[in-house]
């Protein structure tokens, strides 16, 4: 089974600048996260989708990010424009979706885009 | 928000030893998950636990849901320099299924 797909793996870019990162879920995954992971600590959650619907986006700065999940499967999230302190690795996870299935809580995660901003 | 504070925050081990690491809440929580981390990777799904006083057994790892329910162990026995990595404990927030993290514990395993 395929596991969480994520690109670019890293992206060097000047601040002010625009970036967009790209996520393909596990096949069958209802549910979609992303995360933001700084230096030395554990990922945050910036937003998750359920399908293509925004289940929870309080975490994230939407002045400047952005994410969508047009067709309920793959996922982008953008940053307009990009600040010092958004360098960091951006992470995508997928789950299960169902109530009533304790594996639904597991999550699993792609290899991250590690972003630098300059 | 909720917190889950991880200890300890670092640790140097020669192959081959044992090793305890835990994640304490000061809310309760009804599952605990432990990752494991390599550099330049994502965190990988180590063990899930859904009852408490729970053990649950994955190679030479072994993980434990506290009894009360605000804290979880994982032990490692017998480290291989592939133990090398940050573990990370989480927990899930509300019923949206979300979780929060620890802040990581940092394995070296010394040959």
């Amino acid at each position: 089974e395929a596991g969480v797909a994520q690109s670019p793996r890293y992206k060097i870019i000047e601040k002010r600048q625009s970036v967009a990162f790209w996520c393909n879920p596990i096949s069958g995954h209802a549910t979609l996260y992303w995360y933001q992971q700084i230096l030395g600590q554990g990922p945050k959650l910036l937003i998750q989708f359920q399908n293509n619907g925004v289940v929870d986006d309080s975490q994230l700065p939407k002045d400047r990010f952005s994410a969508e999940r047009l067709k309920g499967v793959d996922s982008t999230l953008k940053i307009q424009p990009a600040k010092l302190e958004d360098s960091a690795v951006y992470l995508c996870a997928s789950s299960l979706f169902s109530m009533a299935v304790r594996s639904s809580y597991e999550q699993y995660f792609g290899p991250g885009t590690r972003l630098t901003v300059t | 928000g909720q917190q889950l504070n991880q200890s300890p925050q670092s640790m140097f081990i020669q192959e081959g030893e044992d090793v305890s690491m835990n994640c304490t809440s000061s809310s309760i929580f009804n599952t605990w998950l432990w990752y494991k981390q390599d550099p330049g990777e994502g965190p990988v799904l180590l063990i899930a636990l859904y009852k408490a006083g729970e053990l649950t057994s994955n190679g030479r790892l072994t993980a434990q849901f506290g009894i009360t329910r605000k804290d979880s162990f994982l032990n490692i026995s017998a480290s291989i320099p592939s133990d090398v990595g940050i573990y990370f404990c989480a927990g899930p927030l509300g019923s949206a299924r979300q979780l929060t993290f620890g802040s990581g514990t940092q394995l070296t395993v010394l040959p």
